[in-house]
């Protein structure tokens, strides 16, 4: 089983619906984040989470929210999706050790969302 | 502000030969540098990171890259590619030793001729 899973793996759905996806992780680590992947754009920082208590906006945050429900639970809300919006989406995790983050992300295999 | 170049869009060589994709970086200070690979369908594993100390790194599956201070480079090498290298690679450029910095470059898609 996967370290990093992500739910649902393909949604398509239609302007203006709310849309969530989820991420759970077996890894134990307290740092979660939600990256999107665009063509030619590379990934691009959605929002990330140190612990329960701590989340964060990066840099493309319009438009999402998050929820951390649990260390190893993290969603990402669409309110009201929009056709911009189309795109592949990751969940990671990191470890920070002797509190120092290595850098290191442990990614999940990516859910493709397509608002019509 | 950092930032990270990968020039390539598309490579393809041919099974057996040597390869190097180029990343070119900008930051201020000594950047933490990372190399991921993406198989089709999946999602980015970590192939190499430098931080410091030696300029040459070795990663997994036979890859390499050697970071070039001068030239703001941080190359991927591979003496002799197979065929489940195809896949996307993309170069990342951290200001510190965290996650939540790193910026991905682009990336680049390798496609192996057989």
């Amino acid at each position: 089983d996967a370290d990093v899973t992500q739910t649902p793996r393909n949604r398509i759905t239609k302007t203006g619906k709310r849309i969530m996806l989820e991420c759970s992780q077996t890894k134990g680590h307290d740092r979660m984040y939600w990256y999107r992947q665009d063509p030619g754009l590379g990934l691009r920082l959605i929002y990330y989470s140190f612990d329960v208590k701590d989340i964060n906006k990066g840099e493309i945050s319009d438009g999402y929210s998050v929820s951390r429900q649990a260390q190893a639970k993290f969603s990402l809300s669409l309110e009201s999706a929009i056709p911009n919006q189309t795109a592949l989406y990751f969940c990671a995790t990191s470890d920070p050790r002797q509190g120092k983050d290595t850098g290191e992300l442990f990614f999940g295999e990516g859910s493709r969302l397509t608002v019509l | 502000a950092q930032s990270v170049t990968q020039p390539d869009i598309h490579i393809t060589v041919s099974e057996g030969a040597s390869l190097e994709l180029r990343c070119n970086y900008s930051y201020g200070a000594t950047p933490y540098l990372f190399w991921y690979v993406q198989s089709p369908g999946q999602g980015l594993q970590l192939l190499l990171k430098y931080f410091s100390g030696d300029t040459l790194v070795q990663g997994i599956k036979g890859f390499e890259a050697e970071f070039k201070r001068s030239q703001s480079s941080f190359n991927l090498r591979k003496p002799s590619v197979h065929w489940s290298d195809a896949a996307e690679y993309f170069c990342a450029v951290g200001a510190e030793s965290s996650a939540s910095k790193i910026i991905f470059g682009s990336g680049t898609r390798l496609s192996i001729r057989p």
